[in-house]
């Protein structure tokens, strides 16, 4: 059972337009989510982070909204930037285990 | 400070065989986990450990035995590899499981044929 689910697997976006990335939970135990970036052959790096007690965090061009009784999350990118180029994964974490769980992605291409 | 390494790189193995992944961070961080990265599966988590002498299991535990003998280092072995294992493996720590931010390592490329 998927407990995160990023339902797009790829989306193209114009260089300069905003990128906009979902991410859906189902574990209403999740109180902390984060997103991460990732290049080819390099590990995921740490983006942005949100936890249940807001429903926006922002830093420079990334936003993170979170609607809790939706149990959906996003990502903004704006403006987005040829750098953008990457995979995404959405991650959550909370409840009576130390877990913490991925999405399977979506690759961002940012188109010139 | 080096972060997370990961030895090896790239390794094949052959039906069968056994070999341990390695991982250490020089960060003195708590929690540590190992994922797998296959194509269209996004990272699953395979086990994690909250400190020194606790590991538990992930998402798909099966074939695969960690141990947690020091803070630095979480090993984790593939007693008799399978085709099925042919993946991108990823350690990961942080300071705690709560509300952090995990650190990465560069990853190991396993082949299993």
């Amino acid at each position: 059972d998927q407990q995160v689910k990023q339902n797009s697997p790829s989306l193209s976006v114009q260089e300069g337009r905003i990128s906009i990335l979902n991410c859906d939970y189902t574990n209403s135990m999740f109180d902390y989510f984060l997103w991460y970036k990732k290049y080819p052959a390099e590990g995921p790096t740490f983006l942005i982070s949100i936890s249940s007690i807001k429903d926006k965090n922002e830093d420079g061009r990334f936003t993170v909204f979170l609607n809790k009784s939706a149990k959906h999350l996003s990502l903004h990118i704006v403006p987005s930037q040829p750098g953008d180029s990457a995979v995404y994964f959405c991650a959550a974490s909370g409840g009576r285990d130390d877990k913490i769980i991925f999405g399977k992605g979506t690759r961002l291409h940012i188109l010139p | 400070n080096a972060g997370v390494t990961q030895t090896p790189k790239f390794q094949v193995l052959k039906t069968g065989q056994s070999m341990t992944l390695q991982c250490a961070q020089d960060m003195n961080h708590e929690y540590m986990s190992w994922y797998r990265q296959d194509p269209g599966m996004g990272l699953r988590l395979i086990h994690y450990s909250v400190g020194a002498g606790i590991t538990d299991q992930g998402e798909v535990p099966n074939g695969y035995n960690v141990s947690r003998s020091t803070t630095e280092d979480f090993p984790l072995r593939l007693l008799s590899a399978a085709p099925s294992q042919t993946s991108v493996y990823f350690c990961a720590s942080s300071y705690s499981v709560r509300q952090e931010t995990q650190y990465f390592g560069p990853g190991t490329r396993l082949l299993v044929l």
